[in-house]
């Protein structure tokens, strides 16, 4: 069975850090790249961040100005998403999805909550 | 950034009604774009992706169409289960969804 899920998420203060986890199953991972998504309480999705196969390509949502950092360990089938200086506006459900021709598989998502 | 603007925000309709849903692009995406359904609670499904392709195991009443900036979501026939949230994505530059648009069913 192909899978993703999540893992990391709880409670953090405001200008605090969490790493986020996405372990995956079922498929051959380093073929695929690995998005975050997020879903704020009420409101839409907001792409976050993509890391190709390989790690070579990595990009990022502009309004993150440089606070997250994705990876990956092929070995492990495991994609990171490192969160630095949180906000309160960083409340959220964090997705992991696998890319094929569009996010195909999505992870059930993790719950990050930022408040003092 | 690529802006995508969905209309309507909201949309209630009747089982059987045709439901058409548009996404603009704030540039050309090629058909670099996906559709998606969430319903309350869940994580999104794939619906539809390079604009008109419809993913396996989606039923045939959902379609896609239109290529550059302007794309449409069409259910033919709507069913009790289709309610939900519909976002669209592009993924021509990195990536970014539309705001939704809530699908009710009278």
């Amino acid at each position: 069975e192909v899978r993703m899920v999540e893992s990391g998420g709880g409670l953090v203060r405001p200008g605090g850090s969490l790493r986020l986890s996405c372990t995956a199953s079922g498929f051959t991972f380093s073929s695929h790249s690995i998005h975050w998504v997020r879903q704020a309480p009420g409101r839409g999705l907001e792409w976050v961040s993509s890391i190709s196969g390989s790690s070579k390509y990595v990009f990022y949502a502009d309004s993150l100005k440089g606070r997250f950092t994705i990876s990956r360990d092929n070995a492990k089938e495991e994609v990171y998403l490192q969160m630095n200086s949180l906000t309160t506006d960083d409340t959220a459900v964090y997705f992991c999805a696998r890319r094929s021709q569009a996010l195909d598989v999505w992870g059930q998502g993790t719950t990050v909550t930022v408040s003092s | 950034d690529i802006q995508l603007t969905q209309s309507p925000s909201t949309l209630s309709a009747s089982v059987g009604d045709r439901v058409t849903i548009t996404c603009r692009a704030s540039q050309s995406i090629d058909d670099w774009l996906a559709w998606y359904q969430q319903q309350p609670g869940k994580a999104p499904k794939l619906l539809i992706y390079k604009a008109s392709i419809l993913e396996s195991g989606v039923p045939s009443r959902f379609s896609g169409s239109g290529s550059g900036t302007d794309f449409t979501l069409t259910i033919s026939s709507l069913q009790p289960d289709d309610l939900g949230t519909y976002y669209c994505q592009q993924f021509n530059t990195y990536s970014s969804f539309g705001q939704g648009t809530k699908l009710e069913i009278k």
